[in-house]
């Protein structure tokens, strides 16, 4: 089955700094999502991005499906910033969602 | 955005009971849900998906017979945790996509965190 792997797996930031996230995937894909889960457990979502660029305040996304990569850029963090980003793909046909390894970021005051 | 729901939030139980978890579409209708499952510091894993009106279909290494679900109406699909032991304490989310469509966003619920002493 495809594979989706995401870097780094861990990262520490003062506030303020900027970051790159990253989520690599094995096959073609129809869906890909990128969500935040907060201290709770709560999955948000971010972005909803199969291909090409969105942004959201602090936060844009690109997929470039043709090369099998994502990325979520996180700019000006904040301590609330703080958790797990996963990406989760779907592949042709089906809604059936493949989570990431997850990144888990630290955002120091 | 949609809404999905679930109840309980958080459970506990003794080793050998049933737990059954339920989540809701609340503003919208789901033909198909989907139940994860996540251990501490760990990814989500699909475990199945739930389809209104017929059987559910599992992924490999889900026990079905451990893990039943039912999918009674276009807003409620259930998870029922049979014969619970310590080792099937996880957190466990439902998501639904809101359209008919497979390019779709899916929505997720806050998650129900079972433990079983």
């Amino acid at each position: 089955g495809i594979q989706v792997e995401q870097s780094p797996p861990d990262l520490i930031l003062q506030e303020g700094a900027n970051s790159t996230l990253r989520c690599n995937f094995s096959d073609s894909v129809n869906n890909l999502q990128w969500f935040h889960q907060n201290p709770w457990g709560q999955l948000i979502n971010l972005f909803y991005i199969p291909s090409g660029t969105k942004q959201n305040g602090r936060l844009s996304a690109t997929t470039v499906a043709t090369e099998r990569y994502s990325l979520l850029y996180i700019s000006s963090s904040q301590t609330t910033d703080s958790g797990v980003y996963f990406c989760a793909v779907a592949t042709s046909g089906t809604y059936k969602y493949i989570f990431g390894t997850g990144t888990r970021l630290k955002v120091l005051a | 955005g949609a809404v999905v729901s679930q109840h309980p939030s958080w459970v506990i139980c003794k080793s050998g009971t049933s737990v059954k978890i339920e989540c809701r579409s609340l503003d919208f209708q789901a033909t198909t849900m989907f139940w994860y499952r996540q251990f501490p510091k760990q990814s989500l894993m699909l475990m199945a998906t739930s389809n209104e009106g017929s059987k559910a279909t599992y992924e490999q290494g889900v026990e079905k017979d451990k893990f039943l679900i039912n999918h009674a109406s276009l807003t409620l699909s259930t998870l029922t945790v049979t014969s619970a032991h310590p080792e099937d304490s996880s957190f466990y989310i439902c998501s639904a996509p809101t359209s008919g469509r497979v390019t779709d966003t899916q929505y997720f619920g806050p998650g129900t965190r079972l433990t079983v002493l």
